[in-house]
C-alpha cells in the first residue's frame, strides 16, 4: 500500500497562502494523488486530485514533481473557515481492490 | 441528491451487545468502504468492497464483519461490542474505476459502555 507522510499540524493567518506537502515515496505508476478536507464532526470531502505536474481548481492547486514522490497542496489566501484537517491519499485508479488508506492528516489552524 | 447515507447517526451500546451500521449510496458506485476515526486521529480502514459480491479486510478488521448486500448497500456489524470500538464510523463509496475520489457519509457516533 502506498503510505503517505504529512506534517502533523500547521498554523497560518488569514490572507496567507498555505502549502502542505505530502511524501509518498512508494507511489505506483497507476496511483493518483487526492487531497481531502475534514471539518470536525463531518466526513472528509474531496478537494483536488492530480497525477502529475500542476492541477488547479476553484479552491486549491496541487503541485506534483516529475518523480511524483511528493505533492504539495496550495491554498491561496486562507480564511478562518479553512481551519480543518487535510489528508493526502494515494491510490490506484484500477479495480479498487487496493485499499485506500488515509494517513494521519495535517491539522491547519488559521488565525485572524 | 443523497450521496452516501448511513444509519444510525448516534448509538450507545453495552459491552457485548451487537449491532449493525447500515450504509447506502445512490451514485451507482462500485466500491464501498467502512472507516473508523477515533478522537483526534486519522481515518483507519476497517473493510472495503471493491465491487458487488466482494469484501476485503482493511487495516483494523478485528471485531467487525461486513456484508455487501447489493451494489447500493454495505453494512458493518459488530458482533460483540467492546469499549475499544467506541469511535466515529464513516461509510464511503467511489467509482473504483478512474481516479479514486471517495465520497463520505456523515458519520455514525458509536459509544460502547
Amino acid at each position: 500500500l502506498a503510505k503517505t507522510t504529512q506534517p502533523i499540524s500547521m498554523d497560518s493567518y488569514e490572507g496567507q497562502e498555505v502549502n502542505i506537502t505530502c511524501s509518498h515515496n512508494n507511489i505506483a505508476t497507476n496511483d493518483y494523488i487526492t487531497w481531502y478536507q475534514q471539518f470536525p464532526s463531518q466526513g472528509p470531502r474531496f478537494i483536488i486530485q492530480g497525477y502529475k505536474t500542476k492541477v488547479t481548481n476553484e479552491v486549491a492547486s496541487l503541485f506534483i514533481p516529475a518523480d511524483r514522490k511528493s505533492s504539495t497542496l496550495s491554498l491561496p489566501r486562507v480564511s478562518l473557515s479553512d481551519t480543518a484537517v487535510y489528508y493526502c491519499l494515494v491510490g490506484d485508479k484500477g479495480t479498487g481492490r487496493r485499499a485506500l488508506t488515509f494517513g494521519s492528516g495535517t491539522r491547519l489552524q488559521v488565525q485572524p | 441528491n443523497a450521496g452516501v447515507t448511513q444509519t444510525p447517526k448516534f448509538q450507545v451500546l453495552k459491552t457485548g451487545q451487537s449491532m449493525t451500521l447500515q450504509c447506502a449510496q445512490d451514485m451507482n458506485h462500485n466500491s464501498m468502504y467502512w472507516y473508523r476515526q477515533d478522537p483526534g486521529m486519522g481515518l483507519r480502514l476497517i473493510y472495503y468492497s471493491a465491487s458487488e459480491g466482494t469484501t476485503d479486510k482493511g487495516e483494523v478488521p478485528n471485531g467487525y464483519n461486513v456484508s455487501r448486500l447489493n451494489k447500493r448497500e454495505f453494512s458493518l456489524r459488530l458482533e460483540s461490542a467492546a469499549p475499544s470500538q467506541t469511535s466515529v464510523y464513516f461509510c464511503a463509496s467511489s467509482e473504483g474505476g478512474t481516479g479514486n475520489t471517495i465520497y463520505f457519509g456523515e458519520g455514525s457516533w458509536l459509544t460502547v459502555v
